[in-house]
């Protein structure tokens, strides 16, 4: 398995607080994504980088902003969280080129309340 | 990024093989066809992808129509353990890519 791991796996937090969501990477790789799923649905691209503070916005970015000071580390934050935030979110990474897959973390179960 | 179609839902028996279509009639000439599966609540987990040649590995086939506007996952022998949500996408390098609903495949006993 590929290594990328995400912290905190489970955050129970407060509308109108902010939360970082962290995810590391052990393989090097260039790309780095984060994704939200709400029930029933496929995921949905927040942002993403392509190199260490190269990031570009995703279809579902309002609300959220990262930060890659290295090339392991990924945060995702969300300044203000709001309920509508509440979802599960992946993190994914891919070698650069035209034609890598992505491989993706276990998870983080955000709930606002 | 060209979106894709997928049904749903399917059922499959054990043993026999999945056929999973994906239709990605948009698809531009140097999109990669990519296909993931999400069993449970866990991340999705990389299957196979191709361009325009089909494809085979341990896990599955890929088989791509010869304008590229469809393509059609393979489960030769499905398990139970195959019952998961397949997402078929498409994409280029690696930057934007879009995961939609997918299609639910259930593997019945």
């Amino acid at each position: 398995d590929a290594g990328i791991t995400q912290s905190p796996r489970h955050k129970v937090t407060e509308t109108g607080t902010p939360v970082t969501l962290r995810c590391h990477q052990t393989e090097n790789h260039r790309y780095m994504y984060w994704y939200r799923q709400d029930p029933g649905h496929g995921l949905r691209l927040i942002h993403y980088s392509y190199g260490v503070k190269d990031t570009d916005k995703g279809e579902v970015s309002d609300g959220y902003s990262v930060s890659r000071s290295k090339t392991e580390d990924f945060l995702l934050t969300l300044e203000s969280a709001t309920s509508s935030q509440t979802s599960v979110y992946f993190c994914a990474i891919s070698e650069a080129g035209i034609s890598y897959e992505q491989y993706f973390g276990p998870g983080t179960r955000l709930t606002v309340t | 990024d060209a979106k894709t179609t997928q049904p749903p839902s399917m059922d499959c028996a054990e043993g026999r093989a999945a056929n999973l279509p994906c239709n990605h009639s948009t698809i531009s000439g140097n999109e990669y066809v990519y296909w993931y599966r999400q069993i449970h609540s866990q991340g999705p987990q990389y299957i196979i992808h191709g361009l325009k040649n089909n494809e085979t590995n341990e896990m599955a086939s890929l088989i791509i129509t010869e304008d590229r506007k469809s393509s059609t996952l393979i489960l030769p022998h499905a398990t139970l353990r195959d019952t998961a949500v397949y997402y078929c996408i498409v994409r280029v390098g690696g930057g934007k890519s879009t995961f939609g609903d997918g299609t639910t495949l259930t593997v019945k006993p």
